[in-house]
């Protein structure tokens, strides 16, 4: 069963850091790209960070880029986010999601999120 | 980018009724576009892709339709459990823009 765990999530205060995690499991991590998304509260879905299976091609949404990066380590199935800089209007839920290639790019898998505030 | 507009942004409907959302792209996308329900406290499911596909597990009363810049989802018969937030995505380009999502609510 294909599992995706995201962890790190929690409160900081404006300016400051957050390394998010997802953990994958039940598929083969080092074929598939990754995909961060993120939903503040009320607002709808917003595409944060894309990284393709070899980490060769990284790609940020304008709202993030230069603040955050995105990374993965095929050996520890794992995928993280660090955010610096962090601001209110970075305040969501984000989601870790699994891409497929062969579904027109669709994101056929998504972890439960975890919730980040930033506020003073 | 490539801007994703849905409509309505709700509706209210009844058990059993045949519910459309359109969703509108800024500018050609083929048929890269994907449907997914948001439900609170769940992760996002995907429901159709590549426009017309029916993800694996995913009840037959819900279809997809169109390409271009044009594309609908239809729900034949809603069902109790139905009742949610549809959204659908671009992933014909980057960034992978999503539209505002259509809230289904009972009527």
């Amino acid at each position: 069963e294909v599992q995706l765990v995201e962890s790190g999530g929690g409160l900081v205060q404006p300016g400051g850091s957050l390394r998010l995690s997802c953990a994958a499991s039940g598929f083969t991590f080092s074929n598939y790209e990754m995909n961060w998304v993120r939903q503040a509260p009320g607002k709808g879905l917003e595409w944060v960070s894309y990284i393709s299976s070899t980490d060769s091609n990284i790609y940020y949404a304008d709202s993030v880029k230069g603040r955050f990066t995105i990374s993965r380590d095929n050996a520890k199935n794992s995928l993280y986010l660090q955010m610096n800089s962090l601001r209110a209007e970075d305040t969501a839920v984000y989601y870790c999601a699994r891409e497929d290639v062969y579904s027109a790019a669709s994101f056929d898998y998504w972890g439960q999120g975890t919730l980040v505030t930033v506020s003073s | 980018d490539i801007q994703m507009t849905q409509s309505p942004s709700s509706l209210s409907a009844s058990v059993g009724d045949r519910v459309t959302i359109t969703c509108r792209a800024s500018q050609s996308i083929s048929s890269y576009l994907n449907w997914y329900q948001e439900k609170p406290g769940k992760a996002p499911k995907l429901l159709i892709y590549a426009a017309s596909s029916l993800q694996s597990g995913v009840p037959s009363r819900f279809s997809g339709s169109g390409s271009g810049t044009d594309f609908t989802l239809t729900i034949s018969s809603l069902q109790p459990e139905d009742f949610a937030t549809y959204c659908c995505q671009q992933s014909y380009s980057t960034p992978r823009t999503f539209g505002q999502g259509t809230k289904v609510e009972i009527k």
